[in-house]
């Protein structure tokens, strides 16, 4: 069985500033893992994701994740913290024949001006 | 871009009342999903569908759930006999592909309150 922690239900930045949001995860076999975004009063939107091949992934709105499967990792950073990144951030794990997605509790970025 | 829609965006519906949320998934798309997500909690999965039948359900999705596909276009979540502890925010999602790490895309749900 599949299982996604996400370090923080809040975290807050100053705008500029580095932002990391953390995830692990627990999977008996190697995982999917993806980080989807979810502004107010809409649905996910895809950040990115982590299938095969390259550790470090980019994705959208220059958010990129990096697979570490030695520390079951796959934290989310961006370098400067727009005030338009507010926003809730979930982390999902997908394999080991499942076909849904577990989702971490999910991390409120706060940015302040 | 195309993206998956949800109807009703908010249903308020009375304990033991029988409840029908809507989704039009993306056209293509061959797989498709209903997650909730209660107030302060977890996005959870309910049920996943896939070539007219149920692929796989979690201990959640009891016999008061049922999906179905009634049409080329819509794919329906019913609750036959609401609870108080029903009320969440419901997710539809679609993918195109069979492959494990394919994109699920989610719609922008609908908030169910049972009074």
């Amino acid at each position: 069985a599949q299982s996604v922690t996400q370090l923080g239900s809040h975290v807050s930045v100053s705008e500029g500033a580095l932002v990391l949001l953390r995830c692990n995860y627990s999977s008996s076999v190697p995982p999917y893992l993806f980080w989807y975004v979810q502004y107010p009063n809409q649905g996910l939107q895809l950040l990115l994701k982590y299938t095969t091949g390259a550790t470090l992934v980019k994705g959208i709105n220059g958010f990129e994740a990096e697979f570490k499967k030695s520390e079951t990792s796959f934290h989310l950073t961006k370098p400067s913290a727009h005030m338009s990144d507010a926003a809730e951030y979930f982390c999902a794990v997908r394999g080991g024949g499942a076909d849904g997605l577990t989702f971490g509790k999910g991390t409120h970025l706060i940015i302040q001006p | 871009e195309p993206e998956v829609t949800q109807t009703p965006s908010h249903q308020v519906t009375q304990m033991g009342q029988e409840v029908i949320l809507r989704c039009v998934p993306i056209s293509n798309h061959l797989y498709f999903y209903w997650y909730r997500q209660i107030l302060g909690q977890k996005v959870e999965f309910l049920v996943s569908f896939y070539n007219n039948e149920i692929s796989e359900k979690s201990e959640i999705f009891d016999d008061q759930f049922s999906v179905e596909r009634p049409d080329g276009s819509n794919f329906t979540l019913k609750i036959r006999s609401t609870k108080l502890e029903d009320s969440a925010m419901y997710f539809c999602a679609s993918r195109a592909y069979s492959g494990g790490g394919d994109t699920q895309y989610f719609g922008p749900g609908t908030r169910l309150t049972v009074l």
